[in-house]
């Protein structure tokens, strides 16, 4: 069964600042998937990653396969970017027989 | 894409009662799955929601706790039997595309008192 640990559990910061979330897992993966989720309990898929890097706005996702390990940045942090985010391995077919997911890290943005 | 609809949002229920959770997609999709989150934890894996046949469940999970239903590709019911506090969670909805990429529904979110 994979491991999929996170760090930090809780971030705060104050606005503009850089975020960096690390995910690390124990065993090979198909994909990893960072998934963003708001105080009500929905959730938003931001990235897909099977290599290298992605990028989307102020989020940034890069994957190393080798290290087992992944990271999400977000640049000039804003307090709408305060959410739970999850990190999360697919072991076959990107997904197809399911997520195991790590316990989030609680990021608070402070104006 | 994939917009995915659950009913209800949230729902407060007795103990030993049972509830059935609704996922709905706008599109059809083969691969549907349910998930659990209780407080404090990360999601846990329920079961694949296979259209046609009886779902998969994971280790920990059974059909007799846990019924599904899968009439057709953009729908499916989960229904939490026999509640008790513990069950307490939300329940997630989600949707595998062609592409493999993730969309998950808003959630529902139980108590059980």
């Amino acid at each position: 069964k994979n491991e999929v640990e996170q760090s930090p559990q809780n971030l705060t910061a104050q606005e503009g600042e850089f975020i960096t979330i690390n995910c690390s897992y124990s065993v090979g993966i198909s994909a990893l998937h960072w998934l963003q989720q708001h105080p009500g309990g929905g959730i938003v898929s931001l990235f897909m990653l099977s290599s290298g890097k992605k990028k989307h706005g102020r989020l940034i996702a890069t994957i190393n396969i080798q290290e087992k390990h992944s990271s999400l940045h977000i640049t000039a942090s804003h307090p709408r970017d305060s959410a739970v985010y999850i990190c999360a391995v697919a072991h076959s077919g990107g997904g197809t027989d399911g997520l195991t997911f790590g316990k989030g890290t609680h990021l608070i943005i402070q104006p | 894409s994939a917009v995915i609809s659950q009913k209800p949002s949230r729902d407060i229920c007795q103990r030993g009662t049972s509830l059935t959770i609704q996922c709905q997609v706008d599109s059809q999709v083969t691969m549907m799955f349910w998930y659990r989150q209780q407080p404090g934890q990360s999601l846990t894996l329920i079961a694949t929601a296979n259209q046609g046949s009886e779902a998969t469940y994971e280790s920990g999970f059974v059909i007799d706790k846990f019924p599904i239903s899968r009439p057709n590709l953009t729908f499916s019911t989960l229904t939490v039997s026999n509640m008790s506090p513990e069950d307490s969670s939300i329940y997630l909805c989600s949707v595998v595309t062609g592409l493999y990429e993730q969309y998950f529904g808003p959630g529902t979110r139980l108590t059980v008192t």
